[in-house]
Formats: C-alpha cells, sequence, structure tokens
C-alpha cells in the first residue's frame, strides 16, 4: 500500500502569514492527490484535487503543487476561519486503495 | 447540491454487527458517474477510507477491512449501506458517507460507539 507522510503535525502561525504543508507518497501517485480541511466536529471539505485545482467556491489564498511523491499545500495568507486540521490523501486512477495523510493542525499564534 | 446523511444505532455491543444507511439528496445513485464511499475517523484521529460501491452494485474494499465488510446500494430508495461485523472498540468511530471517489460531498458523520 502507498504511504502518504504529511508534516508537520501541527503548526501555530500569525494571521496574514504564509503556512505550507508538504505530503509525501511512498511512490509515484502522478497528481493523484488532494487535501483537505476538517474543522473541529465537521466532515472533511475538498480544498484542492488532483495536486493543483481549486475546488470551486475556495478562497484563492488556498495552493497546491507537486507531482509524483513530493507535494505542497499553501495558504498565502492565513486567517482565523482557516483554524483547522488539514489532510492530504492519494486515490489510484484505477479504483485502489484510498489513503490519507496524518494530517496537520493548523492554529493561530 | 447534493447532500449526504448517515443513519443508524450509536452503540453496538462487541462481536456484532455495526450497521448504517447512507441517505443521499439532491442527486441521483442511480444515474451513475460516481462511485459512493464509506470513511471511519477514529476518536481525535485521522481519516481511514473504507470502501466504495457503484450504482451497479460493485465494490472495492480497503483489504485492511475487507473480510468483515458489506457495502450494499438501494437505488429505489436512493441510499447505499454499510455492515461491519465482529466488531471490536477499535471500530468505535466517526463514520462518514461521502460521494465519489475521491470523495467530494461527505455526510455529517455519525458516531459509533463500540461497548457493552
Amino acid at each position: 500500500d502507498i504511504q502518504m507522510t504529511q508534516s508537520p503535525s501541527s503548526l501555530s502561525a500569525s494571521v496574514g502569514d504564509r503556512v505550507t504543508i508538504t505530503c509525501q507518497a511512498s511512490q509515484d501517485i502522478s497528481n493523484y492527490l488532494n487535501w483537505y480541511q476538517q474543522k473541529p466536529g465537521k466532515a472533511p471539505k475538498l480544498l484542492i484535487y488532483d495536486a493543483s485545482n481549486l475546488e470551486t467556491g475556495v478562497p484563492s489564498r488556498f495552493s497546491g503543487s507537486g507531482s509524483g511523491t513530493d507535494f505542497t499545500f499553501t495558504i498565502s495568507s492565513l486567517q482565523p476561519e482557516d483554524i483547522a486540521t488539514y489532510y492530504c490523501q492519494q486515490y489510484d486512477n484505477l479504483g485502489g486503495v484510498l489513503t490519507f495523510g496524518g494530517g496537520t493542525k493548523v492554529e493561530i499564534k | 447540491q447534493v447532500q449526504l446523511q448517515e443513519s443508524g444505532p450509536g452503540l453496538v455491543k462487541p462481536s456484532q454487527t455495526l450497521s448504517l444507511t447512507c441517505t443521499v439528496s439532491g442527486g441521483s445513485i442511480s444515474s451513475g458517474g460516481y462511485y459512493w464511499s464509506w470513511i471511519r475517523q477514529h476518536p481525535g484521529k485521522g481519516l481511514e477510507w473504507i470502501g466504495y460501491i457503484y450504482y451497479s452494485g460493485s465494490t472495492y474494499y480497503n483489504p485492511s477491512l475487507k473480510s468483515r465488510v458489506t457495502i450494499s446500494v438501494d437505488t429505489s430508495k436512493n441510499q447505499f449501506s454499510l455492515k461491519l461485523s465482529s466488531v471490536t472498540a477499535a471500530d468505535t468511530a466517526v463514520y462518514y458517507c461521502a460521494r465519489g471517489y475521491p470523495p467530494d460531498y461527505w455526510g455529517q458523520g455519525t458516531l459509533v460507539t463500540v461497548s457493552s
């Protein structure tokens, strides 16, 4: 199975800061990588699909990049409403096992 | 906009079978084009994908749970269901249903506790 290593596991940043989260796959997954935001007590929300595509309605301060094994998720200017846990997720274009990263908890300093 | 809602018992005894149903509104399962997934989240932990079903009934399960999982679909009711057999305390989690592989729209989740 493909393993997803996400880092850091938590971070604290100030409002307006640029925040970066990384996700590394144990093998080449092309661009089959999504990013989700989960606020406490809520279901995850899809933010970025296929590594770099912004889901409709998601603010443009969120972005994603990467391919192969190394991926990056960025919040260009952290806002108070962005406090959440963020997960990367890989999937198989043939419909196989879907795996999540361990999550990154983002807090305001 | 599609909406999903999980329903089922919030408490299940060890060794019994956990059964949940997901009711879909705002879209038809039988129209095709989407897989329908179950995902769970242990308390305070990360996300674990359980499996998916297509409207035709074809399924794919996480190998780690495959021996205990059955996902089925009832297109007449626009619902799909999860059964997890021989549960233990380790199956205590919030269970989510979702549209798609990978999932885009999710239900709100339902906590299932395994305890005697």
